[in-house]
């Protein structure tokens, strides 16, 4: 889905530092969504976000943070916090919930600790 | 809250052979349940999804069914063929009108598929 653009496609984070993951969407969706990727473990949420000015923790947001000032941008804020950041990070968007509204996918980001 | 379990969690057929993955979900409320097909490295699209008031739902080869007494739904992939190998994932939503209400989706932990040549 060429309208949600993830960056940078690989991210290395030291010890204490803290990294921001930036994904927009030229789509005109209203919610946006972050997802954990790890091998055997599935997709986790991590925030979401079904308009501008608010955001939900997911499942997972223990050590991270989002903010959404804008409907095409939810970037997303990994902290020293999280002590285990290594994974795939993918950001998600999609219309105005109702029906037949489906969740699309950037590229996805590659998080490594150094 | 919702739980999805996905099995299995691998998966090798031989090509023209049928694949078939289960889920099962916790929550009875959860009304929308798609699939999605990630290659290695990219980013999961979207293959098929359906909608609690209907029980199968099909395109081309392939198909979903859902049982919601059971709260249990499978894909089915017939004709297998080496480019559906990939990891599959099922998700389970609630989706409603109200603001609020839906729009989360909760995976399972995903299926490898193999299709042999």
């Amino acid at each position: 889905d060429g309208g949600i653009t993830q960056s940078p496609k690989y991210l290395f984070r030291k010890e204490g530092q803290n990294v921001t993951l930036s994904c927009e969407q030229n789509l005109n969706h209203d919610a946006m969504y972050w997802y954990r990727q790890d091998p055997g473990q599935g997709l986790r949420l991590i925030y979401y976000s079904q308009i501008v000015n608010d955001f939900q923790k997911g499942d997972i947001a223990e050590g991270y943070s989002v903010s959404r000032e804008k409907k095409e941008s939810f970037p997303l804020t990994v902290t020293s916090a999280q002590k285990n950041p290594t994974a795939f990070y993918l950001c998600a968007s999609r219309r105005k919930q109702g029906l037949d509204q489906p969740q699309h996918f950037g590229d996805g980001t590659r998080l490594s600790i150094l | 809250g919702e739980n999805v379990e996905q099995h299995p969690s691998t998966l090798s057929v031989q090509e023209g052979d049928s694949a078939v993955i289960k889920c099962t979900y916790s929550d009875s409320a959860s009304n929308y349940f798609p699939w999605y097909k990630q290659e290695l490295g990219k980013r999961p699209q979207l293959i098929i999804d359906i909608r609690s008031n209907v029980g199968e739902k099909k395109d081309q080869r392939i198909a979903v069914t859902l049982n919601k007494t059971a709260k249990h739904f499978s894909l089915h992939i017939t004709e297998t063929q080496p480019e559906d190998s990939a990891v599959y994932f099922c998700a389970a939503s609630q989706e409603g009108l109200i603001y609020n209400q839906g729009g989360k989706l909760i995976f399972g932990q995903g299926t490898e598929l193999s299709v042999k040549p």
